[in-house]
Order: C-alpha cells, then sequence, then structure tokens
C-alpha cells in the first residue's frame, strides 16, 4: 500500500512554461485534493474532487486547472507559470468528504518558478 | 468564517521536557479542531482531532491537546520531548456543517528539540 504518492518530487520551471503536477492514491478514496504551502502562510486549497470526473474551486484556483479522469489520478496543471507560483504543492485523498475523515497527504512536490 | 492563530512560529524544548504548542480559534460555530504534524520531507499526518466529544484528546506518540471554549485554545502537549518529535506541527479548524473544502490550516509551528 503506497498511500498517496507525487510526481515529481522537484521542479524547475522558467516563467510561462507549462507543467502536470501528478497524484496518485491506491485507497480507493473518492475525495483528492490539491494544496499550496507557502512559508508563514500554512495551507491553502487550490482544487478539490469529488469524485471520478468532478472538480471544484478550492481557496486558490487562479492559474491552476486540474483533472480527474481516473478515480485514483488527480493532476494540477500550470499553463503558463509565474513565480508567484513557486511553491511546495501536497496532495491529498479521504475516503468521505466530512472532516471526521482523515485526510492522508503525498509527501509534496517542490516547484521553483524562475 | 474560521481561523486558527498559532502562537510562535518556532519552538525549541530539551528532550524530556515538556513541549506546548499553542493554538487559538475563530470560529462562529462549535468547531472541528485538528492536529497535524509534518516531517522533514513528508506530508501532514494528522496527529489527533476533536470533534465535540470529550474535551481532552489523545493522539498519537504520547500528544494530546484540551480543547477550552472560554479560552478558544486547542493547545498541544506532550509531557516528555523526544528528539523525533522534531517536525512542523499544524493547527486546523473546520465548520462540522462543511466537508474538507473548507478547512482552515494555522501557518504551523516547527518544533525543535535539544539534546
Amino acid at each position: 500500500n503506497a498511500g498517496v504518492t507525487q510526481t515529481p518530487k522537484f521542479r524547475v520551471l522558467k516563467t510561462g512554461q507549462s507543467m502536470t503536477l501528478l497524484c496518485a492514491q491506491d485507497m480507493n478514496h473518492e475525495y483528492m485534493y490539491w494544496y499550496r504551502q507557502d512559508p508563514g502562510m500554512g495551507l491553502r486549497l487550490i482544487h478539490y474532487s469529488v469524485g471520478e470526473g468532478t472538480t471544484a474551486k478550492g481557496e486558490v484556483p487562479d492559474g491552476y486547472n486540474v483533472s480527474r479522469l481516473k478515480k485514483q489520478n488527480f493532476l494540477l496543471g500550470l499553463e503558463s507559470a509565474a513565480p508567484s507560483q513557486t511553491s511546495v504543492y501536497f496532495c491529498a485523498s479521504s475516503y468521505g468528504d466530512s472532516t471526521l475523515e482523515t485526510q492522508y497527504f503525498g509527501p509534496g512536490t517542490r516547484l521553483l518558478v524562475l | 468564517a474560521q481561523s486558527v492563530t498559532q502562537l510562535g512560529s518556532h519552538v525549541s524544548v530539551s528532550e524530556g521536557a515538556l513541549v506546548l504548542l499553542r493554538c487559538n480559534y475563530s470560529s462562529s460555530v462549535p468547531p472541528y479542531l485538528f492536529w497535524y504534524v509534518q516531517y522533514p520531507n513528508q506530508g501532514l499526518q494528522l496527529l489527533l482531532k476533536y470533534t465535540s466529544a470529550a474535551t481532552l484528546v489523545k493522539g498519537i506518540n504520547g500528544f494530546e491537546a484540551e480543547f477550552k471554549k472560554s479560552e478558544t485554545s486547542f493547545h498541544l502537549t506532550k509531557p516528555s520531548a523526544h528528539m523525533s518529535d522534531a517536525a512542523e506541527y499544524f493547527c486546523a479548524v473546520s465548520d462540522p456543517n462543511f466537508g474538507n473544502e473548507k478547512l482552515t490550516f494555522g501557518t504551523g509551528t516547527r518544533l525543535t528539540i535539544i539534546p
């Protein structure tokens, strides 16, 4: 049981480049989340998914797109990277949506945009 | 609207000493409260959660937290610090009427253990 995995672990982009971050979970969870973590700001929700084929905006969705074509995968895309998107990105999943349901987090992707 | 404030972005304690990490919350409804731990180069792990049952909540690794409504606090404690406790700790609050999409995290407290 790998839990939640994220690819890649680290990436450097130039402003304007695009990339996709992949999150995979093997726990058959319905709900998946993408967060960004910035110094002094805690975690902020970018987008989330309540099931295969459905996504919704979180607190800070601008500049990002997501897709959930398969239940186990949740992709986060940056179409035109900006230095403000330099951050550590965490994916999480949970069985249900209630906050009583534990979220399981991946190890993170560190992104640097120059 | 809800928020959490973690007092002290860095806390250092000696090995074997009491660990106290402070969290105060603001919520318009009776909240659920959480503590997460993040070890270096890892994702967050749930330490413990308060969901309106017992006010003293016990978590993993010997940590516990007490919900004090009168003080709007949910401080995290451990009687005796261990080197393996060195990590970043996040307090979080949620409105029970909503799901994880409304979970609000604090800014974190980095705990350093002095040998």
